[in-house]
């Protein structure tokens, strides 16, 4: 079955204990991103990746960091969670076919990270 | 850069209401447009999308969307709202020049059986 998931799917944790959320797609496709969800402030882009080993920031990447050493994982790290970073996260992915148009994306279940 | 409008944050209705979600963006050029579903403790899934061609998108769930350049919108309707259709709808646009498309903030949408 195509699909992306995540894991944890829920994860509570305390400030500054370095924590990694992964995401996996089986569709081999070479865009990927992660993405925050918060009330009233809707999705919002941390990074993307374009392909394996290309990474740029979206619109708040501060506290976050990422890898692409594969093309079906992007894990999002958390070096130092703090509060602020409590949230619900999401990683997408699409497909990125010959001639570079693009598709929509598939999202995972979803993380809820709660950060004490 | 990009921005997306989603005027009602919060919307009502009782069952076989009929339902518009408005959804404005910035970009002048080419534009792909979505609408993006998420029910109650799920993930994102696609209503329907807008790439070229009749301007009228038809989506699935009775759910469809009419791109209007000129007044740089793509707003979401339905004839008929069901109480399963209770959930938080985003548009989201993706510019000529952006690799990944920019999300509006959402519209939570309660249907009262």
């Amino acid at each position: 079955e195509a699909q992306v998931t995540q894991n944890p799917r829920y994860l509570i944790t305390v400030t500054g204990k370095k924590l990694t959320v992964t995401c996996s797609q089986n569709m081999n496709h070479e865009y990927m991103s992660w993405y925050r969800q918060d009330p009233g402030l809707g999705l919002r882009q941390i990074y993307y990746s374009m392909n394996v080993e290309v990474t740029d920031k979206g619109d708040v990447p501060e506290g976050y960091k990422v890898s692409r050493k594969e093309k079906r994982n992007f894990p999002l790290i958390l070096e130092s969670p703090s509060p602020n970073q409590t949230s619900l996260y999401f990683c997408a992915s699409s497909l990125s076919p010959p001639g570079g148009s693009y598709n929509e994306q598939f999202f995972g279940p979803g993380t809820r990270l709660t950060v004490l | 850069a990009q921005s997306v409008s989603q005027h009602n944050h919060h919307v009502i209705l009782s069952e076989a209401a009929s339902l518009e979600l408005g959804c404005n963006y910035s970009y002048g050029g080419t534009v792909n447009l979505f609408w993006y579903v998420q029910y109650p403790g799920q993930h994102l899934q696609l209503l329907l999308k807008y790439f070229s061609g009749d301007p009228l998108v038809k989506g699935i769930k009775g759910f469809e969307a009419e791109f209007i350049k000129s007044k740089f919108s793509f707003n979401l309707r339905k004839p008929s709202v069901q109480w399963s259709d209770t959930a938080e709808y985003f548009c989201a646009v993706r510019d000529g020049g952006s690799y990944i498309p920019t999300f509006g903030r959402g519209t939570s949408l309660i249907v009262h059986p």
